[in-house]
């Protein structure tokens, strides 16, 4: 079984719509993130979370919120979608420290209407 | 703001030669960069770590330059292959203990 788990894995929705964007990991590590990532834009962090208790605004948070239900699940909600927010969204995990290689996810494939 | 530069032309190479992608960044100093390669649809996957005081990274037939004073780091794949084809992504540390990618420059190998 994948490591790093990512739910539903295509999605297409309308506008307005509440959507959540689910992600699981085995790796028994603290960190997790959430990128979303636009062609010729590279990966860019919407959240991220050092450990249950923490959780931090990314360079694109506008729009989006998430949950640390526990510390293998991080899960990515867009309260009321929007065209704009359609994207390639990949959810990562990594060790405490800083300089370890991020684990991720397949990804999900959001298309807003 | 930080910014990451790679080239966004793809770097078209016969099976057997070098590729070298170049990654720049400017307005601040990593301590640490990471590449990761990324396989269309799919996510990234880690091929190796450099550290502000390591000038040189060998991991097969990867190759990774880091010089802070130019502020760029290469990335050399050596004998290429095709199945090295895919997009590869920089990623320098953002002095907060995250990761800022660049958009990534896509490799094509030709038999």
């Amino acid at each position: 079984d994948a490591d790093v788990t990512q739910t539903p894995r295509n999605r297409i929705t309308k506008t307005g719509k509440r959507i959540m964007l689910e992600c699981s990991q085995t790796k028994g590590h603290d960190r997790m993130y959430w990128y979303r990532q636009d062609p010729g834009l590279g990966l860019r962090l919407i959240y991220y979370s050092f450990d249950v208790k923490d959780i931090n605004k990314g360079e694109i948070s506008d729009g989006y919120s998430v949950s640390r239900q526990a510390q293998a699940k991080f899960s990515l909600s867009l309260e009321s979608a929007i065209p704009n927010q359609t994207a390639l969204y990949f959810c990562a995990t990594s060790e405490r420290l800083a300089s370890n290689e991020q684990f991720f996810g397949p990804g999900t494939r959001l298309t807003v209407l | 703001s930080q910014k990451i530069e790679q080239n966004s032309e793809a770097l078209n190479i016969q099976e057997g030669k070098t590729a070298t992608l170049t990654c720049n960044y400017t307005n601040y100093s990593p301590a640490y960069l990471q590449w990761y390669r990324q396989d269309p649809g799919r996510g990234p996957v880690f091929l190796l770590l450099i550290r502000e005081n390591e000038k040189e990274k060998r991991k097969e037939r990867l190759k990774v330059t880091f010089d802070t004073t130019l502020k760029q780091s290469l990335f050399h794949i050596t004998a290429s292959q095709p199945a090295d084809s895919a997009t590869y992504l920089c990623a320098p540390d953002d002095s907060w203990g995250k990761l800022q990618f660049g958009a990534g420059t896509q490799v094509v190998v030709t038999p």
